[in-house]
């Protein structure tokens, strides 16, 4: 069983810190890691994709693969009240699963005003 | 572009109660997913399309889900006959094989509720 897994949380941290996520997966063959944003009662957004080994940075988001050690991370800096959500890190693009992504369950983000 | 269209937005019905989900993809898109979304069991996809074929269903909770895609620009995911247990947020989604290979991109989902 190919695996994602996350820290449920929930991640309370203040604003303006950074927020740190983290992620590790199960199948070495994985070519593709995502980080996607929930609301509540929303559907996922996708916040960040990265393919290659080392950092990946869009505005206030930076997101970190280790393909070695099987590990995935996502950075939120000057984090924000409007950051707080569920955040789910996804895994694909293996041999055997094609374009299918495996989602981990989720780690929620509290970011306190 | 629209992004995924889902529709209903919201469905409430009763056991034993035929239940259709729609769903309209990105346009151009060529891979098609279906997903459930609960507290206790995450997301989980229940199967996924390529090019209108179903290519793998292993996800499909039982009999009484099937799927179809007759058209590269619509797909249902009906459940007949619906049980309480199956309430639950479905998303849809759907993506391109390319350059941006995997980025699946999600619908507003379907809120079911079964009583």
């Amino acid at each position: 069983q190919k695996e994602v897994e996350q820290n449920s949380g929930p991640l309370s941290v203040p604003e303006g810190a950074i927020a740190s996520l983290n992620c590790t997966y199960s199948d070495r063959g994985s070519q593709s890691f995502f980080w996607y944003r929930q609301y509540s009662g929303k559907s996922p957004e996708l916040i960040m994709f990265i393919y290659s080994n080392g950092d990946k940075e869009d505005g206030r988001f930076t997101a970190q693969l280790n393909k070695a050690s099987q590990y995935v991370s996502l950075l939120i800096r000057d984090s924000q009240p409007s950051d707080s959500a569920t955040y789910l890190c996804a895994a694909g693009g293996t041999m055997e699963y094609g374009n299918k992504l495996v989602f981990g369950a989720g780690t929620i983000l509290r970011v306190k005003s | 572009d629209a992004g995924v269209i889902q529709s209903p937005r919201h469905e409430v019905t009763e056991m034993g109660q035929e239940v259709t989900l729609r769903c309209k993809p990105i346009s151009g898109h060529d891979y098609l997913f279906w997903y459930r979304q609960t507290m206790m069991r995450g997301l989980e996809l229940l199967i996924y399309f390529n090019n209108n074929v179903p290519i793998d269903d292993s996800g499909m909770p039982e009999d009484r889900f099937s799927a179809k895609m007759p058209n590269a620009s619509f797909s249902t995911l009906k459940i007949q006959p619906s049980e309480p247990r199956d309430s639950a947020v479905y998303f849809c989604a759907s993506s391109l094989v390319g350059v941006a290979k995997n980025i699946q991109y999600f619908g507003a989902g379907t809120r079911l509720s079964v009583l």
